[in-house]
């Protein structure tokens, strides 16, 4: 497997389950992210993690619980969701977020297109 | 607060032909990058081409090329010699530098169609 990899690519589920969305990186970086794309809106940022520790939480809902156990792997465990959750999550990763100058690119994984009942 | 405008939802281009699309973007940073992605139906977002604030010429990735106008604050992707494989989602990004260095503000994208 190379760049960004995400499991599932499509899940549904209904608004009492619990998932989890799983993300990994065979990149050697050592940020990662999660984003929201909704319909019609800009790319939401949700979590940022940075060697491990989660250096933002964009004011998300306490129903998305991220998880990273390593630099490779970033987890977002769902429970109790909404409809209006119902979008694509994508993950991206990036060589280090404080790595001088902007320039920062992230590599994104292919997305979850996840559908809330 | 940093915004990425990208005002054509939907552009049309003939096969082979050059095809410029618009971003402009609102910060007080004097530092900054600004980023082209493409989004095809898959859903990955493939990093196209990447401008610095500093940098003084546009910069450039095989037929891609960035207008960067910084006293405009636009940053237009111009894809020269359409390809079919071209049609997808466009977005635009900008990445400040400090506290949010890294985190990357989208616009909505522009629908680019490739027409044969």
């Amino acid at each position: 497997e190379t760049g960004v990899t995400q499991t599932p690519r499509h899940l549904v589920m209904g608004m009492t389950n619990k998932k989890s969305l799983k993300c990994e990186q065979h990149l050697g970086h050592n940020a990662m992210y999660w984003y929201k794309q909704s319909a019609k809106k800009p790319l939401e940022l949700m979590f940022v993690y940075n060697f491990k520790e989660q250096t933002e939480n964009n004011s998300v809902p306490s129903r998305f619980s991220p998880e990273c156990p390593n630099s490779s792997h970033l987890f977002l465990h769902l429970h109790t969701l909404q409809p209006e959750d119902s979008a694509l999550y994508l993950c991206a990763s990036s060589q280090d977020r404080l790595a001088g100058g902007p320039y920062n690119e992230q590599f994104f994984g292919p997305g979850t297109r996840l559908t809330v009942l | 607060a940093q915004k990425i405008t990208q005002t054509q939802p939907g552009m049309f281009v003939q096969e082979k032909e050059a095809v410029t699309l618009d971003c402009t973007y609102d910060t007080s940073d004097q530092s900054y990058g600004l980023f082209w992605y493409k989004q095809p139906s898959s859903g990955e977002m493939i990093f196209l081409i990447y401008q610095g604030s500093y940098d003084e010429q546009n910069a450039t990735e095989g037929r891609y090329s960035l207008n960067f106008q910084k006293a405009r604050k636009s940053a237009n992707l111009v894809i020269s010699a359409s390809q079919l494989g071209d049609s997808a989602m466009y977005f635009c990004a900008m990445s400040p530098y400090g506290g949010s260095q890294g985190n990357l503000i989208f616009g909505k994208g522009t629908k680019l169609s490739v027409k044969p």
